[in-house]
């Protein structure tokens, strides 16, 4: 079965560093695009951008370039979503999520359980 | 704020047929294919439909999906109290902002 299991909830400052992670099972990890979706509380979800852990390639929403950063570990099947100074607005729960992407077809078929990150001073 | 236009609430009794409805433009919906997400709360979304109609297995066809134009639908007939839950829809947006957009989500309350 497809699993992405998440890492856990973080409390963190404004100012500090993050990276949460998503581990991928049950399938072919470097095949398929993995993504990241945003919901700030009692919201709608908000897509960050994907990335295709067979060569690296990273596409971004432009509302969140330069925010953060998406990488991916193919040797662990590990993707990663990271900060290098949050703010308060990040505050949200991040979703993990495998991604087929093919020219205009974008959809999430297999979530992770979500991580809750909480930056307060 | 958000790209694709879903009504904040659709209500109906058990039993009944509802439909939600997600509005948006040539340069998503109107060139992209529809995918429709359901949340129930705390947990994650999972996806109801994609490609506009088709169902993910495991989807009862009891959910339907269609899309005509810059207009996508969701149909969900013979409604349970189990499906009272947060329904989104999602597509590529072409524009300059190139990326997924998904709509405001719709709350299903089953009276």
């Amino acid at each position: 079965d497809v699993q992405l299991v998440q890492s856990g909830a973080e409390v963190k400052k404004p100012g500090e560093s993050l990276k949460i992670s998503c581990k991928a099972s049950g399938y072919s990890f470097n095949l398929y695009w993995v993504g990241w979706v945003r919901q700030m509380p009692g919201k709608g979800l908000e897509w960050m951008g994907i990335i295709y852990p067979g060569d690296s390639d990273t596409r971004y929403n432009p509302s969140f370039q330069g925010q953060v950063t998406i990488s991916a570990d193919k040797s662990i099947n590990t993707a990663y979503l990271q900060w290098s100074r949050l703010k308060a607005s990040d505050s949200a729960i991040y979703y993990c999520v495998r991604t087929y992407s093919f020219s205009s077809v974008y959809y999430f078929d297999f979530w992770g359980q979500g991580a809750l990150v909480t930056v307060s001073s | 704020q958000f790209v694709l236009t879903q009504p904040p609430s659709v209500s109906a009794a058990p039993g009944q047929r509802v439909t939600i409805s997600c509005s948006g433009s040539s340069s998503n919906i109107g060139n992209s294919y529809v995918s429709w997400y359901q949340q129930f709360p705390g947990t994650a979304p999972k996806l109801l439909i994609y490609d506009n109609h088709k169902r993910p297995s495991g989807i009862p066809d009891r959910f339907s999906g269609s899309k005509s134009g810059t207009s996508a639908t969701l149909v969900i007939t013979g409604l349970q109290t189990g499906d009272e839950a947060d329904y989104y829809c999602g597509t590529w947006d072409g524009s300059l902002s190139a990326s997924v957009v998904f709509g405001g989500g719709t709350k299903l309350t089953v009276l």
